[in-house]
């Protein structure tokens, strides 16, 4: 099945420190990537879709210069969160879809769990 | 506008004994598909199933199954003979030509020995 890694799983850091997060898929070349945010008990919070080659769209009230989206390749999506503070400290998870649109199912990374001191 | 409304928040049974996870969806297109996602205590989210509108088959797949209904807008989840490894929170999600993932409030589902 389509495999999707996310790297660091877990991130402790000081507060004003920028943060990068990868995400691979590594056995299927997906032109489109999501980032989402979770909060405790909550469900998943789509903070933007990005495709390989262009701009991240980004979902109302999510800061575009706060979190950076790069994706530069078909296998590879990096989301930085600039200047971090305790605020967001979260759990960032990652989804990849292969080729075609709507139908096809998004794979999940296993999530990076970031915590801002 | 769309929606998914997983209307229970949290679900306690003891092992093997069936149990059923509700969904309902909101769209006013007529090409959508549905999904299911398996979030255990680790993160992940795992693929389980999808379907489109258009198919309304039923569908089993070991002790899962999923029935899926256009005139109530329901895509329910079945687990049967429920085992501590089923204990996970459940997301129904809703996928329209936006592209995007609509995903339910989610169901947690608590197996107990």
């Amino acid at each position: 099945g389509a495999v999707v890694s996310q790297h660091p799983s877990r991130v402790i850091c000081k507060s004003g420190t920028s943060v990068k997060i990868e995400c691979r898929s590594l056995d299927f070349q997906a032109t489109t990537m999501f980032w989402y945010r979770q909060f405790p008990k909550q469900s998943l919070m789509l903070m933007a879709t990005s495709n390989e080659g262009s701009k991240a769209t980004y979902e109302q009230g999510v800061e575009k210069d706060k979190f950076l989206i790069n994706h530069a390749s078909l296998t590879l999506s990096t989301l930085t969160v600039t200047s971090a503070h305790p605020e967001d400290s979260s759990f960032y998870i990652c989804s990849a879809r292969e080729w075609g649109s709507f139908n096809q199912p998004q794979h999940f990374g296993d999530g990076t769990r970031l915590s801002i001191l | 506008a769309q929606k998914v409304t997983q209307a229970q928040t949290e679900i306690s049974v003891v092992e093997k004994e069936d149990v059923t996870l509700d969904c309902v969806y909101e769209t006013r297109d007529t090409t959508y598909y549905l999904f299911w996602y398996k979030q255990p205590p680790s993160g992940e989210l795992v693929f389980l199933i999808r379907r489109n509108s258009f198919d309304e088959q039923n569908e089993i797949s070991g002790r899962y199954s999923w029935n899926f209904q256009k005139s109530t807008s329901s895509f329910n989840f079945t687990i049967t003979a429920s085992q501590v490894v089923d204990s996970a929170v459940y997301f129904c999600a809703l996928s329209v030509n936006t592209g995007k993932l609509i995903f339910g409030q989610g169901t947690t589902l608590q197996v107990k020995p």
